[in-house]
Parts: C-alpha cells; sequence; structure tokens
C-alpha cells in the first residue's frame, strides 16, 4: 500500500481565512481524491484530483471554496478557501492503487 | 442516486462475541465493496474487500458475506477483541467501470466490552 503524509495534521483557524492542505504519496499514482468528514459523519467526496488538468468537484462543492492543485503522480493540496464554522471537518487525501483506495491520517481543521 | 445503507449505526458486543455489520446498494454497477475500520483521531484504513465474483471472503477474524441478488454485503468480526473497537464503513464503487469514487455508508460505532 502507498505511504500517504498529510501536512498539517491538524489546525485552529480563523473564521475567513483560507488554509492549504497538501498530501504527499511516496509512489506515483493515477488516482487522487479529496473527502470531507465532518464531526461524528461519514466521508464525503469533495472531488476528484486531475494530474494536469482541473479536478472534478462532487454536487455542492465548488472550485472557488476549494481549489485543488495536483502538479504531479506524487502531491496534491487542497485549500478551505473563506472558512467558516461550518467547514470544521477532517479533510483526507485518498489515493488509488491497483485495486484498493487508501487514505492518509487527515488534517483536522477546527474553524473559530 | 448512489447509496449505501449500513445499519446498525451502533453496537455493543461482548468480548468473544459475534459483530455483525450490514449494507445494501442500489446502483448495479458497484463492482468494489471495500470496508473500513476507523480509530478516532486517524484516517480510515482498509480492512477487507470484495468483489462480486465471490459470495464471501475471509481474512482473518474479518469475513465479508455478499449477495449480489439481494445487493447486500456484510462484515462478520469473529471472537471480536476490545481492541476492534472503532468506526466501522462499508463503501462501494463501480471500479471496473473506471469509475473508483467511494460512495460510504454512514458508519457503525463498534464497542466491545471486555
Amino acid at each position: 500500500s502507498a505511504v500517504i503524509s498529510q501536512k498539517p495534521s491538524r489546525d485552529i483557524c480563523q473564521r475567513g481565512t483560507s488554509l492549504t492542505i497538501q498530501c504527499q504519496v511516496d509512489s506515483q499514482v493515477t488516482m487522487m481524491f479529496w473527502y470531507r468528514q465532518q464531526p461524528g459523519q461519514s466521508l464525503t467526496l469533495i472531488a476528484t484530483a486531475n494530474q494536469g488538468s482541473e479536478a472534478t468537484y462532487e454536487s455542492g462543492f465548488v472550485i472557488d471554496k476549494f481549489p485543488i492543485s495536483r502538479p504531479n503522480l506524487t502531491f496534491s493540496t487542497l485549500t478551505v478557501s473563506n472558512m467558516s464554522p461550518e467547514d470544521s471537518s477532517i479533510y483526507l487525501c485518498s489515493v488509488g492503487g491497483q485495486r484498493e483506495l487508501f487514505f492518509g491520517e487527515g488534517s483536522r481543521l477546527t474553524v473559530l | 442516486q448512489q447509496q449505501v445503507k449500513q445499519s446498525p449505526q451502533s453496537l455493543i458486543v461482548q468480548k468473544g462475541g459475534i459483530s455483525i455489520i450490514n449494507c445494501a446498494y442500489e446502483n448495479t454497477a458497484f463492482d468494489y465493496f471495500p470496508w473500513y475500520q476507523q480509530f478516532p483521531g486517524k484516517g480510515p484504513a482498509l480492512l477487507i474487500a470484495i468483489r462480486p465474483d465471490v459470495s464471501e471472503k475471509k481474512e482473518g477474524r474479518f469475513t465479508i458475506s455478499f449477495n449480489k441478488s439481494a445487493k447486500q454485503f456484510s462484515l462478520h468480526i469473529m471472537d471480536s477483541q476490545p481492541g476492534d473497537s472503532a468506526t466501522y464503513f462499508c463503501a462501494a464503487s463501480d471500479w471496473g467501470g473506471s469509475n473508483y469514487k467511494l460512495t460510504f455508508g454512514k458508519g457503525t460505532l463498534l464497542t466491545v466490552n471486555p
């Protein structure tokens, strides 16, 4: 399985600010996704991070709020823009292997 | 709408007992059904997964049973241990159709009492 590193692991942010989360994988992967897990809830897909092109967003998520970059096959960033308390969640990077999908440890954001 | 329905929401089992978590899906294109285990403060870890060409898959104390006609699959944890206490998520995707996005169930909080 791939080793997935996310930074930061947790942060406390002020309302109205933006935060960029990094996801680094120890091997090249084709598939990379960003999920959100609100407190005590299940995982919801935000977007598919496409290498060299714009991310594909799921219904309810927009690029202005969650811009994503994926400059190569081992790295991606997710920015949470103009944060509000409702954005307090765990944000998870997920990568696809040949037959499975794996998750990083997540970035726990608290917005005050 | 692609959904995966998971039950129960929470489950309390005595040490040594069998834990059973059930999931049902609607999209017949789904062909990959993983289970993830999540401890507090950690990301979900892939526990076991099955594809619809088999009806059962066993790895150690964990078994997935799959019923394609009923569109249901379940996780059985034999000889449950306190260390198994975690939240379990079932999921599904259309892997063969190159749609690798996972649709998750709402999760089951398992507590195994010593």
